[in-house]
């Protein structure tokens, strides 16, 4: 149980180009989902934390008008890059956090695949 | 401020035991993490804990001691497939995870 998708799992496109990402969570609902960025070596870091139906929570240092994200329904979680450039190539990972009764706060996270995104 | 810390690097043997340490400093404590990260691939849940105590499931045990802020993974027989990476996440006050760096760990024949 708690398989999370994610699609494409890589992306090669030209600078100035926008990249939707999507992230389903295939056998649970799951009311809030992370955006997550990691370069090489380096840990994960937190881009937002989306919520379906509402506006997503960015993390500071993230630009909300460059990183779209929509929570449309409690299975699918978007990330949009829109005009992309080479600084932005990164491996992209969303993850969902399965329901746990009254209080899903403390639930495991479970990630997707990835994706990764390379601009030129 | 906080902080999550790890070892960078670690190597064991195959068939050995190994034990990876996570340290924190948090802004309250929801709960600590372990995920185990291939090269190149999204993590993949290990274990939670949130009471004190070794919670054990199969190979792999994770311990927690909140009054020292410690908790330990412990890995048994090792195989040459645990070569990866394990990351150590706590959950904050506001129900934030914090990551640590994650440590590598390298299994040799």
């Amino acid at each position: 149980g708690a398989v999370v998708s994610q699609h494409p799992s890589w992306v090669i496109c030209k600078s100035g180009t926008s990249v939707k990402i999507e992230c389903r969570s295939l056998d649970f609902q799951a009311t809030t989902m992370f955006w997550y960025r990691q370069f090489p070596k380096q840990s994960l870091m937190l881009m937002a934390t989306s919520n379906e139906g509402s506006k997503a929570t960015y993390e500071q240092g993230v630009e909300k008008d460059k990183f779209l994200i929509n929570h449309a329904s409690l299975t699918l979680s978007t990330l949009t890059v829109t005009s992309a450039h080479p600084e932005d190539s990164s491996f992209y990972i969303c993850s969902a956090r399965t329901q746990g009764g009254s209080d899903d706060s403390n639930q495991p996270q479970h990630f997707g695949d990835g994706t990764r995104l390379s601009i030129l | 401020g906080q902080n999550i810390d790890q070892p960078t690097e670690m190597t064991a043997t195959e068939g050995a035991i190994v034990q990876i340490n996570c340290t924190y400093q948090t802004s309250g404590f929801n709960g600590l993490f372990w995920y185990q990260q291939h090269a190149g691939e999204a993590p993949t849940f290990l274990s939670y804990n949130v009471l004190d105590g070794l919670e054990e499931k199969g190979r792999f045990s994770s311990f927690l001691s909140r009054s020292k802020g410690y908790s330990y993974l412990l890995l048994k027989e090792l195989q040459m497939k645990d070569s990866a990476s394990y990351l150590c996440a706590v959950m904050d006050s506001n129900y934030q995870l914090i990551w640590g760096a994650g440590t590598k760990l390298i299994i040799k024949p």
